[in-house]
């Protein structure tokens, strides 16, 4: 297996631009998580799934932010307006039902 | 107060050296201790797992969880370079799926 696949792995975007991360979970695995990393206040969870429905969404931090699921293999994470203190690291992980989360490479966005 | 807490860093030490990384935690209800290691520009990945209180050895690589103080550790024997990451400690409670992840320390093993 490829492992989780995020893409762009980079993305330079201007402030009010609207960004979408996408992510390709592990085959099988019916968790999928959506992580933040920044220097300041690490590694954060956003919202996660199970079999496409989304759990618990009370990381996102403003309504700027969406999560959408549509099918197993896919998920994106959209930003809409950007914002510079947007800028992170953004992490796709996935999961089994009792297993390991795997990580993806993730997205370094940088919103000017 | 963070649920948990880790010594932030960053660590430098020779190699062959013995490092300690340390984390703290305030919920008891957390029942699953992991630790992760990131290489820069790099995801995280699972180090070590372990759910009881005591040692869980792999290698050169040795978990440590003590339940009544709240303390989880990793222990690194005869450091190499190639253990030059960030190390998260990641903690889960039983019935929940979030993991919360310490701030990670950055350790460097220098040649």
């Amino acid at each position: 297996d490829a492992g989780v696949i995020q893409s762009p792995r980079h993305e330079v975007t201007e402030m009010g631009q609207e960004v979408t991360l996408r992510c390709k979970p592990i085959s099988g695995h019916d968790y999928l998580f959506w992580y933040r990393q920044t220097m300041m206040r690490g590694l954060e969870l956003l919202i996660y799934f199970n079999n496409n429905v989304p759990i618990d969404d009370s990381g996102m931090p403003e309504d700027r932010f969406s999560a959408k699921m549509p099918n197993a293999s896919f998920s994106t994470l959209k930003i809409q307006p950007s914002e510079p203190r947007d800028s992170a690291v953004y992490f796709c992980a996935s999961s089994s039902a009792r297993g390991t989360q795997y990580f993806g490479p993730g997205t370094r966005l940088l919103v000017l | 107060q963070k649920e948990v807490e880790q010594d932030p860093g960053p660590l430098s030490v020779p190699e062959g050296a013995i490092v300690s990384l340390n984390c703290t935690y305030s919920n008891s209800a957390f029942q699953y201790f992991m630790w992760y290691r990131q290489y820069s520009r790099k995801g995280p990945e699972l180090l070590m797992y372990t759910y009881s209180s005591g040692n869980k050895e792999d290698g050169r690589f040795t978990a440590q969880v003590d339940k009544s103080s709240k303390y989880i550790s990793l222990f690194i024997r005869d450091s190499q370079p190639s253990d030059s990451a960030t190390y998260l400690c990641a903690i889960i409670s039983g019935s929940a799926r979030q993991l919360t992840f310490g701030s990670g320390t950055q350790l460097t093993v220098l040649p």
